[in-house]
């Protein structure tokens, strides 16, 4: 069965600090896995995407890593700020289908 | 750009009522989607189009219907509402489902069923 999990399923940390957030997915044949930032009562919002190819790939202080063979992806977020407060959303898709797998999302608060 | 645009943004629905949400987009993408997203869940889907005319059941279809007669809009309608339908609702698109594109998000619509 294709599933996305995601752990922890809540954080706090203080401003400053760096966190990792962890995705672990059985959706096969992979595709690609998109991580999603979403604050609260706003609607999902794209991060970065990766393909079976990369191993690494940045957007600012958002650092994501993906081990196709182990099937695990991770989100680190560097000198976190107090908008970093949301839901990371881990999302996979199949190469085959037309569905996307959603995790059920890490929630991160920033406190100062 | 105006994205994914939703409505309403709240609702409260009486059980047995009807309702449509209604979904645009305007980058010209072929997919869209709706999803609803209950507390501590993932998103599920419900259904989703892979273009004008097209539309096929994803998840969690029962109690709702789409039609999708223009590339821009993909409503969902809401027939005889059940308080299990209280969710938050999601609508997406994406120019392809493959590597590399973007699936973008409206900003939700709160719907209570009571």
């Amino acid at each position: 069965k294709n599933q996305v999990e995601q752990s922890p399923q809540s954080l706090i940390i203080l401003e400053g600090k760096n966190c990792t957030l962890q995705c672990n997915y059985t959706v096969s044949p992979f595709s690609n896995l998109r991580w999603y930032k979403q604050d609260t009562g706003r609607g999902p919002v794209s991060l970065t995407i990766m393909t079976f190819s990369e191993n690494t790939k940045s957007n600012g202080r958002y650092t994501a890593t993906l081990d196709a063979d182990t099937k695990q992806s991770s989100l680190h977020i560097t000198a976190s700020q107090l908008s970093d407060s949301a839901s990371y959303i881990c999302v996979v898709s199949a190469s085959t289908g037309n569905q996307f797998y959603f995790g059920t999302g890490t929630s991160l608060t920033v406190i100062p | 750009n105006a994205g994914v645009t939703q409505t309403p943004k709240f609702r409260i629905l009486k059980i047995g009522q009807s309702m449509t949400l209604q979904c645009a987009q305007d980058m010209n993408h072929n997919y869209m989607y709706w999803y609803r997203q209950d507390p501590g869940m993932g998103l599920k889907l419900i259904y989703y189009s892979v273009g004008a005319g097209i539309t096929d059941k994803g998840e969690v279809p029962n109690g709702y219907n789409v039609s999708r007669s223009t590339t821009e809009d993909f409503p969902l309608r809401l027939e005889l509402a059940a308080p299990s339908q209280t969710s938050v609702y999601f609508c997406a698109s994406s120019y392809h489902r493959g590597s590399g594109n973007t699936i973008y998000f409206g900003e939700g619509s709160w719907l209570t069923v009571v």
